[in-house]
């Protein structure tokens, strides 16, 4: 079955201090991962997809079939990154179709 | 261009009663999709439909429908709401094949008492 799982409900940081945030997932074809985010007040955006294997706000993540993990990790976090991150991973089924893990809440403290 | 729109952005229900959430897209997208968030369980698919003229189930579809009425718009329905239908509920477009990104609307609040 289809599976994605965020370990970690709420993580909190210091500034400054580096950020992983954890995803593994349960698939046994080629999937694509995605990180979406949502900041407070504002709908829910993609933040990065493992394809383009780039790094957006500072955030990068790796695909690793060998863990099935796909965790996303900034060096520094920042106040602004305070936000609700879900990963997601698409299976090539039909119609595009996410399945989204249960959500990690960041809070970057000052 | 408005993106995804939904209305309305928060409805209070009584047991029972029903209601229709409207969601609409400007982006030419073929696939829409709704979802439901709940704390602590992410964002379940309830339905979705790949193109016009076409519905699937999603994860948890009971107590719901939904209508492709055209390419811009998808709706869900509570025919007969329950407490458990509580929820900030999220419609997305997107254009439809896999690693496809996906366009949220900004979600409506429900509360069924």
């Amino acid at each position: 079955a289809q599976r994605v799982t965020q370990p970690e409900k709420l993580l909190s940081v210091f500034k400054g201090a580096p950020v992983e945030l954890k995803c593994n997932y349960s698939y046994s074809g080629s999937p694509e991962l995605f990180w979406y985010v949502q900041y407070s007040r504002q709908r829910l955006q993609l933040l990065l997809r493992h394809i383009s294997r780039e790094s957006i706000k500072g955030f990068t993540a790796d695909l690793n079939k060998g863990e099935t993990s796909f965790h996303l990790k900034k060096p520094f976090a920042q106040e602004e990154d305070s936000a609700m991150y879900y990963c997601a991973l698409s299976g090539g089924n039909q119609g595009g179709k996410l399945i989204f893990g249960q959500g990690t809440e960041l809070s970057v403290k000052p | 261009n408005a993106g995804v729109t939904q209305t309305p952005k928060f409805q209070v229900l009584k047991t029972g009663q029903s209601m229709t959430l409207q969601c609409a897209q400007d982006m030419n997208h073929n696939s829409m999709y709704w979802y439901r968030q709940d704390p602590g369980m992410g964002l379940r698919l309830i339905y979705y439909s790949a193109s016009e003229g076409t519905t699937d189930k999603g994860e948890v579809p009971n107590g719901y429908n939904v209508s492709r009425l055209n390419k811009r718009e998808f709706s869900l329905r509570l025919e007969s709401a329950a407490p458990s239908q509580t929820s900030v509920y999220f419609c997305a477009s997107s254009a439809g094949t896999q690693g496809n990104e996906q366009f949220f609307g900004p979600g409506t609040r429900l509360t069924v008492l």
